[in-house]
């Protein structure tokens, strides 16, 4: 059972924006960096995020994220058909010793 | 470019073992933390285990701890993962994962997040 708490679903049109949600707690997002997990259909999951807010050279900039306190959020701007996966947050916690990961979210662009 | 190839998997009884192995290329494999994580079909990532560039700092999630076993070759360029005692809950894709860090001083440290992943292996615990 994960510890990080994001909604199972978000949808939006093409063009809008998307923000995904990542709850935790004071011994893992409240500690630690967290990072962005994009997983296509059939694919293995790819970085999108990490450090909170930092994306590596290749995302673009329609894909941000924050921290705050014990939860993060990624957002989803201009949202394309190429956007439907499941997204997962990730961080480690000091608590459990462990790399934690979030429930994950189907994002799905009506 | 970075390229990370797992191999090993099938299908195993109960109680049986199997290891799996991940095949590193495109970077200097000695200087990086690596990580062994899975996901059932369908389901969540789970983040299995740890091993430092070095090998003198492993890690492993409780719900395999005892059982399954990371290891690395640096002079193979390869990541391992001895899975012993297996149970039905264990079936699920199996991923190697590069951690994203960096060297200073002659040392390597994680910096806490995946930025490369192998294409997974499929495990099965069937009787």
């Amino acid at each position: 059972q994960s510890v990080l708490t994001q909604p199972p679903s978000v949808s939006a049109a093409p063009g809008q924006t998307v923000t995904i949600s990542c709850s935790g707690s004071s011994s893992n997002i409240g500690d630690s960096f967290v990072s962005w997990y994009q997983q296509l259909p059939g694919t293995a999951p790819k970085l999108l995020i990490y450090d909170n807010d930092k994306r590596p050279s290749g995302i673009p900039d329609r894909f941000s994220a924050s921290k705050s306190g014990t939860s993060a959020t990624l957002g989803i701007s201009g949202l394309q058909t190429g956007d439907e996966a499941d997204y997962f947050c990730g961080t480690w916690d000091n608590s459990l010793i462990a790399y934690v990961f979030g429930t994950g979210t189907k994002v799905t662009v009506l | 470019q970075v390229q990370l190839v797992e191999s090993g998997g099938g299908v195993v009884k109960p109680g049986g073992s199997l290891r799996l192995s991940c095949a590193a290329s495109g970077f200097t494999f000695s200087d990086y933390y690596m990580s062994w994580i899975r996901q059932v079909p369908g389901k969540g990532l789970e983040w299995i285990a740890y091993i430092s560039h070095s090998g003198s700092k492993i890690y492993h999630a409780d719900s395999v701890k005892g059982r399954f076993t990371i290891s690395r070759d640096n002079a193979k360029n390869s990541l391992f993962l001895q899975m012993n005692s297996l149970r039905a809950e264990d079936t699920a894709v199996y991923y190697c994962a590069r951690e994203g860090g960096n060297c200073s001083g002659g040392r390597c440290y994680s910096e806490g997040y995946f930025d490369h992943w192998g294409q997974g292996i499929v495990v099965t615990v069937s009787s």
